[in-house]
Formats: structure tokens, C-alpha cells, sequence
């Protein structure tokens, strides 16, 4: 079966320091893998999505970035952090024509 | 104006009532629509998927879509208190990228 992980599970981090956040997933191969930002209370901003390695498409210009150096695995990054950057960061994937599977999420507080 | 609009909520309702969640959406491109739920500081997981119109059910749960009024329910049955959770529904066109709503948060009391 497929499994999605997200580290870590929380971080507080200040402003203007740097960000990485990982996703990997097991149990499939060449997944359609996305980052989403849920502020407290609203639906999920999709931030990037990767139809496969090193192929990423930006939804919303940030100071966030996104890669993914292998098949299974999604990095989201920023060389300095703001505090709007503050949220709730879920990596998901694609199964089959439209649902995904969301990871366990990084609760991320700038301070 | 959103393409997807949710009832803002928040919901609370005695255990055994029937909740309904709804959805409406401005895209009539949109061919799949889900719903997740999402408890507290939780990553969401898929309740229901459905494309196209029509009703689909799944023990309590039941979805349904009228495209032609571009509106989408989710039905609870016999609600349960660990059914409290928010529950979101997603829409896409085509497969790859789902637009969500912001949710409804839902409280069923024992």
C-alpha cells in the first residue's frame, strides 16, 4: 500500500531564516505529488505541483520554492522566511484520474 | 468570486441526525468532484470521490452532484461524535490539480 511522510512534524522557525520541508512516498512510482499551504481555518492554497523528477510548477509567486530531485521525493524550501510563511504544509499525491492523499502534514509558526 | 464556494458552517448536531455539507461552483468545467475530512492537526483524508452527476454512497456517507446547478452535497447518515471533524469538498477539470473549498467544520454531540 501507499504511504505518504512528511518531517518534520512541527518547526518554529524566525524570520529570515531558512526552510526545508520533505515529502517522500512509498508504495507507488512516478506519482503526480503537490504542496499545499492551509491557513488556520481555511481550504488548501496549492503552492507546487510535479507531474515527475526535476518538472515543477509554481501556482502562486512566493519566496517559496520547490524541487524534487528524486522520483519519490518533494522538497519545499525558502532561503528566508517571512512571517506570512506561517501555516499548515500538506504534501499530497495523485491516485488515479483526480483523488489525492495527503501526508500528515508540517505545522509550520514563524516567529 | 471563488470558483468554490462551501457552507461556512460551523455545524453542531445531535448524534443519530442526518448533516448535509454543500458545495456550489462557478467552473462548469469541473468533471470530478471529492470530498475529504480533516480532524483537528490532521492531514485530510478522502471520504468520497465522484465524477460527473449523480449519487454515489458509501455505508453512512453519500455524495451527490447536479452539475446542471453546479452544486455538491455530502450526506452523513446517523451522525457520530467521530464523525466532528471539518470536512472539505474539491473539484478539477481534468486529472491533476483539485480546487477546495474552505470547508465546514462539523460537531456531532453525544
Amino acid at each position: 500500500s501507499q504511504t505518504i511522510h512528511q518531517w518534520p512534524a512541527t518547526l518554529v522557525q524566525p524570520v529570515g531564516s531558512p526552510l526545508s520541508l520533505e515529502c517522500t512516498v512509498e508504495g507507488t512510482s512516478n506519482p503526480n505529488l503537490y504542496w499545499y499551504r492551509q491557513a488556520a481555518g481555511r481550504g488548501l492554497q496549492l503552492l507546487f505541483y510535479s507531474v515527475g523528477i526535476g518538472q515543477i510548477s509554481s501556482e502562486v509567486p512566493q519566496n517559496l520554492s520547490a524541487s524534487r530531485p528524486q522520483d519519490r521525493q518533494f522538497i519545499l524550501s525558502s532561503k528566508k522566511l517571512l512571517l506570512s510563511d506561517s501555516g499548515f504544509y500538506l504534501c499530497a499525491w495523485r491516485a488515479g484520474e483526480s483523488e489525492q492523499y495527503f501526508g500528515p502534514g508540517t505545522r509550520l509558526t514563524v516567529t | 468570486q471563488k470558483e468554490v464556494e462551501q457552507d461556512p458552517g460551523p455545524l453542531s448536531v445531535p448524534e443519530g441526525a442526518i448533516v448535509s455539507l454543500n458545495c456550489t461552483y462557478s467552473n462548469s468545467a469541473f468533471q470530478y468532484f471529492m470530498w475529504y475530512r480533516q480532524y483537528s492537526r490532521k492531514g485530510p483524508e478522502l471520504l468520497m470521490y465522484t465524477y460527473s452527476s449523480g449519487n454515489k454512497e458509501d455505508g453512512r456517507f453519500t455524495a451527490q452532484v447536479d452539475k446542471s446547478s453546479k452544486y455538491i452535497s455530502l450526506f452523513i447518515r446517523d451522525s457520530q461524535p467521530s464523525d466532528s471533524a471539518t470536512y472539505l469538498c474539491a473539484m478539477s477539470r481534468n486529472a491533476g490539480k483539485s480546487t477546495f473549498g474552505d470547508g465546514t467544520t462539523l460537531t456531532v454531540k453525544p
